[in-house]
């Protein structure tokens, strides 16, 4: 069963255009992470948020803890921003760092 | 910025072999991750790690699997006698807080 399930899987966006990506989770949480892999396989921790809005630069995470619901949103996207995005949440009675991961969303830019 | 640093970023092993894979968290964190990533699979939680000592672990850390801080500075995974399902890119994160907040950029086994 998938606890965390990430839509869409694939996006393909030209460069500027405003990107949504979204994250369903059936279990309860603590707190919710987005997480962006690179095509090299690195990993860079964007946000966590257990309420509410977060803003850094182009990137906004938002999250609803009574529909279960987080969204990440690209603002003015940019080539550079082609990865892979990852929700990631904390069970609530679980530690901090045991993360339940969804399967990642590809995003392309073209430009 | 400082960063998580992990050795090697790829490692071949034969079967049944020991294999150890090295991280370097930043200086001043004291809680530190180990993740897993099969191919084409989605992250997996293996480990955590506070005040020398394994906080929590999941079903996939078994036996097989340990974590040392062997100096006060790396920490490390080791995987003995692998298996051919221990294929998987690993990561190391560490953090000054009870969450993750930095991941190196991982070490791709492969077993062959």
């Amino acid at each position: 069963k998938n606890e965390v399930e990430q839509s869409p899987q694939n996006l393909t966006a030209q460069e500027g255009e405003f990107i949504t990506i979204n994250c369903s989770y059936s279990v309860g949480i603590s707190a919710l992470h987005w997480l962006q892999q690179h095509p090299g396989g690195g990993i860079v921790s964007l946000f966590m948020l257990s309420s509410g809005k977060k803003k850094h630069g182009r990137l906004i995470a938002t999250i609803n803890i009574q529909e279960k619901h987080s969204s990440l949103h690209i603002t003015a996207s940019h080539p550079r921003d082609s990865a892979v995005y990852i929700c990631a949440v904390v069970i609530i009675g679980g530690s901090q760092g045991n993360l339940i991961f969804g399967k990642g969303t590809k995003l392309s830019v073209k430009p | 910025e400082p960063e998580v640093t992990q050795t090697p970023s790829h490692q071949v092993t034969q079967m049944g072999q020991e294999v150890i894979l090295r991280c370097v968290p930043i200086s001043n964190h004291l809680y530190f991750y180990w993740y897993r990533q099969i191919l084409g699979q989605k992250v997996e939680f293996l480990v955590s790690f506070y005040n020398n000592e394994i906080s929590e672990k999941s079903e996939i850390f078994d036996d097989q699997f340990s974590v040392e801080r062997p100096d006060g500075s790396n920490f490390t995974l080791k995987i003995r006698s692998t298996k051919l399902e221990d294929s998987a890119m690993y990561f190391c994160a560490s953090s000054d807080r009870p969450e993750p907040q930095h991941f190196g950029d991982g070490t791709r086994l492969s077993i062959l």
